[in-house]
């Protein structure tokens, strides 16, 4: 089995309260980002997305916000419920590339 | 719609025996995409296939592992022989071409090999 795993930075937050999740990524070339959450057990599920030419967009009780400049994302979650309880992938695609790369992840734990 | 569908769910294998995986995109989809995930490196692109022909095949790890799509509705993932440090979860995921890049998951496969 494996004796090392990757280190999930994780993010505990009081139910009701925003989450902020953020990502960098390294690739200046990447135009096309999504952010996707993983419960135990079930693939990533699609949250939101967003191109290169916006720097935020807004979905249901979501906000993903883009800076080009330092290479970050981050994935807003307003009054954060225990079903958000998960971890969260960024990823990334560039130009006509149709395979997205994904970050390492991070856990978000709702506390009641 | 039923989503990405892919069996098995959980597949406990010998060393040096065969393991195939199957998935079937969603219906008018047309890329595939097989990722594996682990705890020590994440969600990994294995494999994709656009209108059933494979494009980027350089994350297969090596010639033990092969993956067809014989048609639209239908694509495996093989390995021969499976070796422990496979052990991990295959994900199959498809998409729409010019709908964006959001990928539709599969619950994927729990592959185990003793």
């Amino acid at each position: 089995g494996e004796s090392v795993g990757l280190h999930l930075p994780t993010l505990s937050v009081q139910e009701g309260d925003n989450s902020i999740i953020n990502c960098a990524y390294s690739n200046s070339a990447s135009d096309y980002f999504i952010w996707y959450k993983q419960e135990s057990g079930k693939g990533p599920q699609f949250i939101i997305d967003i191109r290169s030419n916006m720097d935020k967009r807004q979905g249901q009780r979501v906000t993903v916000l883009l800076n080009k400049t330092v290479k970050h994302l981050s994935l807003q979650i307003a009054a954060t419920q225990p079903g958000d309880s998960a971890v969260y992938f960024c990823a990334e695609s560039a130009g006509s590339a149709r395979q997205l790369t994904f970050g390492s992840g991070t856990q978000l734990t709702v506390l009641p | 719609d039923a989503g990405v569908i892919q069996s098995p769910r959980h597949e406990v294998t010998e060393m040096g025996q065969e393991v195939t995986l199957r998935c079937k995109p969603i219906s008018g989809h047309n890329s595939l995409f097989w990722y594996r995930q682990t705890m020590m490196r994440g969600l990994e692109l294995l494999i994709y296939f656009n209108n059933n022909v494979p494009i980027d095949d350089s994350g297969m790890p090596e010639d033990r592992f092969s993956a067809k799509m014989p048609n639209a509705s239908f694509s495996t993932l093989k390995i021969q022989p499976s070796e422990p440090r496979d052990s991990a979860v295959y994900f199959c995921a498809s998409s729409l071409a010019g709908t964006g890049y959001g990928y539709t998951f599969g619950s994927g496969t729990r592959l185990t090999v003793v």
